[in-house]
């Protein structure tokens, strides 16, 4: 069956770097998107970018300057670096699996993650 | 960016009732190919988000038929019949047509 899975650091001090992966199985990462998506204590999702099946990323522009999105299809994993963290990074961060194959354009995310929570603190 | 607008921000339900969610965005969903991306997801406490309903009105594998979507262009609502105790998390729309991708700020839906 499809699952996602994040995993990485709970804590990172300010100005650091954040390192998360997502493994994926039961889909292969070749044939669909995947997003990260995140979500500050007690607020809304925020989407970050996307891993797209053919090796693309987009990113939110907001993000774009900090953020990189790049995978393994060897070891079925997504990574999310980004860089110069705040605390209003703090939050949980999902990785998600957009809903149809070979997709160029939107749809829609079927599948989550469980989430990772992340505390910008030092 | 696009920007969903969602009300209420929280709903008061008796179990066995039914309710309505807006959800409007800023600028037309519906892409250049011809589909309208608009998404709702809920959210139980201490979980993740669940896909329920994709391109406006297409229920995902497995969701209620007491669950529906309607509407077109900026204008769209879900709504809840025979509400039940799972039903119970907050409800966010979303839309895939324009990056960047963006939701709803939620609806909670509480027990009256």
């Amino acid at each position: 069956q499809v699952q996602l899975k994040e995993s990485g650091p709970g804590l990172v001090q300010p100005s650091q770097t954040l390192s998360l992966t997502c493994t994926v199985s039961g889909f292969s990462l070749t044939s669909y998107n995947v997003h990260w998506v995140r979500q500050p204590p007690g607020k809304g999702l925020e989407w970050m970018g996307r891993m797209r099946y053919n090796g693309d990323t987009s990113y939110n522009s907001a993000l774009k300057s900090r953020l990189s999105i790049s995978r393994d299809t060897s070891k079925n994993q997504v990574f999310l670096k980004m860089n110069s963290l705040q605390t209003d990074d703090t939050g949980t961060y999902y990785c998600t699996r957009e809903t149809f194959p070979f997709l160029n354009y939107g749809s829609s995310l079927d599948y989550w993650g469980q989430g990772v929570m992340v505390t910008v603190s030092s | 960016d696009v920007v969903m607008t969602q009300t209420p921000v929280s709903l008061s339900v008796s179990l066995g009732g039914q309710v309505s969610i807006s959800c409007r965005s800023s600028q037309s969903l519906v892409h250049n190919n011809g589909n309208t991306y608009l998404s709702w997801y809920l959210q139980k406490p201490g979980q993740s988000p669940q896909l329920l309903i994709y391109k406006v009105s297409n229920r995902f594998s497995g969701i209620s038929d007491r669950f529906s979507g309607s509407g077109s262009g900026t204008d769209f609502t879900l709504k809840i019949s025979r509400v039940e105790p799972d039903d119970l998390g907050v409800y966010y729309c979303g839309q895939g047509t324009q990056y960047p991708w963006t939701f709803g700020g939620g609806t909670k839906l509480e027990l009256k």
